[in-house]
């Protein structure tokens, strides 16, 4: 069962490069969402998704963009990486079934922008 | 606007002993609240999930309960062991939309041998 499946694990990026962080599911989840992890700040929603070509704002989406054109998969593009953007990276799915809802995550993806 | 709060921040006990984390919300109009562990560097793990209409959830040594009108789950773990410290979250949906989750900060846990 790979449920969520996040890659790259760790990644190290200098300032102003960009890059793809890879999620993919197999649950058939139609809701997908992107989360970051900050020291004392918790996990803060960056962009989610509701299916496949639907994608809308969370917190603190500035600096990235997402697509979703397949259930499955749902990329997280940082554009021009910044020393801020140095987080964890969580991606999620969840199903909804008559209002209720179970969130289920990947790995995770640790990443440095120097 | 629903805020999660998780109190102790953190923990330390010896092994063996039972314990209780906390986890309160402001808006008791909640779906369902979701325990999550979290071990150092590593992703997040779904423990319970307490539907709104229930009192509590078990599994092995983890009871959740919740109290939706005071606005607290409390998350039970008994006769600890060392392979239990990590990081507990609490989560619950947003009201406005069901699938954002609202995040405490974490209770870490370390249990000594």
């Amino acid at each position: 069962n790979a449920g969520v499946t996040q890659t790259p694990k760790f990644q190290v990026l200098k300032t102003g490069q960009s890059m793809t962080l890879q999620c993919a599911q197999d649950m058939n989840h139609e809701y997908m969402s992107w989360y970051r992890q900050d020291p004392g700040m918790g996990l803060r929603l960056i962009h989610y998704s509701v299916g496949a070509g639907i994608t809308d704002q969370g917190e603190v989406p500035n600096g990235y963009n997402v697509s979703r054109s397949t259930t499955e998969d749902f990329p997280l593009r940082l554009l021009s990486a910044a020393p801020s953007q140095t987080s964890v990276y969580f991606c999620a799915s969840s199903y909804s079934y008559k209002g209720d809802t179970e969130a289920f995550f990947g790995q995770g993806t640790r990443l440095t922008v120097v | 606007k629903q805020e999660v709060t998780q109190i102790p921040a953190a923990l330390s006990v010896p092994e063996g002993e039972n314990l209780v984390l906390n986890c309160s919300f402001t808006d008791s109009a909640i779906y369902n609240l979701q325990w999550f562990r979290q071990d150092p560097g590593k992703g997040l793990t779904s423990l319970l999930l307490i539907q709104s209409s229930q009192r509590e959830q078990t599994s092995g040594r983890l009871n959740a309960s919740l109290d939706k009108s005071s606005g607290r789950s409390t998350l039970y773990i008994a006769a600890s062991q060392p392979g239990d410290s990590a990081t507990y979250l609490c989560a619950v949906p947003n009201a406005g939309n069901n699938r954002k989750l609202i995040w405490g900060l974490g209770t870490s846990l370390a249990v000594n041998p």
